[in-house]
Parts: C-alpha cells; structure tokens; sequence
C-alpha cells in the first residue's frame, strides 16, 4: 500500500458505457496528477491539480472529463471511449512545496474498452 | 524544457550478474533526480532519489545510482541483480522553476535470466 489508492483495480467498458476512476490520498499532498500508460508507449501525463485547481490538462480528448473535488481525492470520469483508450491509468500525488520527494504512485486501474 | 533520455529500451542480464541502467537529463541548473520501478500491472515505486549533497545515492531494495553533473547523468546500479528485479525501470527529473511537474524517461524493461 502506497498511501495513493486506485478503484477499481480493473474496468472492462463498452464504448457507449459511462464510468469513473477515482483515486485517494491520505498523504496530505495538494497536487494530483493522471497519466495514461500504453503498452510500449511512454507515460502520458493527462491532467494536474494543485490545490483543487487544474493547472494541465495536455490535450486530452473531451471523452475524459477529471474532477477534483477536494485534495485528498481525483476522479476520472470517461464516456464514449474507443478501443485505443484501453490502458493502465495512472493516479500520482505530491506536495508541491517539497518537490524533493517526488510523487507517490497509485497501483493504477487497468481498463480495457471493447 | 527538461528532458530524460533512457538509451536502452530493453536490458537483459543473468541472475547474480552487475546491473547498471543509464539516464541521461537536459536541464541547466541542480535537478531533482528519481528512479522508479513498475512491476507488471502495477503503479511505479519509488526507488531513490537525489536532490543535493552526496552525489552517490542509496535506495531500496540493494540499488544505488551516482549523479554525475558533468556528464548529466543519473545511472542506477545493483552489483547483484535478483530474479525478483525484473520489472521496468523510469527515470524522471524536477526542477526548481518548473512547478511541481516531473518528466519521466522512457522506461528500461530489465529481464533477469536464470
């Protein structure tokens, strides 16, 4: 157990299917983040909260809506996915002040669209 | 913009054999410097990290890695690797003035052979 927990573990959606990630930190870290990772690709990151504000999203398509409702907690929501979306997401937090540290890592949630 | 290069895509070493996994970063000031690795279906674990004072940095699980300012260099290293090793390994860079956000290399698979 990292400190970073990722719900669920596995996801199978159909393409019409509406559906969400959620990610937890009881770290006390204000930045949250979400990366995309495909096989044989690099890590992609898709969007950045500090302090509940979103402060990157690099060019993700709309059908991938984040939610930041407080910084213990991030969501992914996703609708009308296609196949090429399947992957390992990826939830990470940080203390922005304390960049030393690094991010912390969630286990990820393996989602497959078919 | 900052930068991480991991030259070597796949790496493949036997049991009990020396490891040495390299990283190479662009950025013109002191980097925070980290080593991550990600076993299969899994988030990425923090291994070690350098952001000043003694340039030979120790980890978990028996791995170091030495920063090298003049050849902007981050190379891990394990004398002995463990079959249990075998997993990918990410480099990643901060810096200072570049908000909280990290870059990460392209990933190292390592294979241990029996």
């Amino acid at each position: 157990e990292t400190g970073v927990t990722q719900t669920p573990r596995h996801l199978v959606m159909g393409m019409t299917n509406k559906k969400s990630l959620k990610c937890e930190q009881h770290l006390g870290h204000n930045a949250m983040y979400w990366y995309k990772q495909s096989a044989k690709k690099p890590l992609e990151l898709m969007f950045v909260y500090n302090f509940k504000e979103q402060t990157e999203n690099n060019s993700v398509p709309s059908r991938f809506s984040p939610e930041c409702p407080n910084s213990s907690h991030l969501f992914l929501h996703l609708h009308t996915l296609q196949p090429e979306d399947s992957a390992l997401y990826l939830c990470a937090s940080s203390q922005p002040d304390r960049k030393e540290r690094g991010y912390t890592f969630g286990s990820g949630t393996r989602l497959t669209v078919v | 913009a900052q930068s991480v290069t991991q030259p070597d895509i796949h790496i493949t070493v036997s049991e009990g054999a020396s490891l040495e996994l390299r990283c190479n970063y662009s950025y013109g000031a002191t980097p925070y410097l980290f080593w991550y690795v990600q076993s299969p279906g899994q988030g990425l674990q923090l291994l070690l990290k350098y952001f000043s004072g003694d340039t030979l940095v120790q980890g978990i699980k028996g791995f170091e890695a030495e920063f090298k300012r003049s050849q902007s260099s981050f190379n891990l290293r394990k004398p002995s690797v463990h079959w249990s090793d075998a997993a990918e390994y990410f480099c990643a860079v901060g810096a200072n003035n570049a908000g909280n956000m990290l870059t990460f290399g392209g990933g190292t698979r390592l294979m241990v052979k029996p």
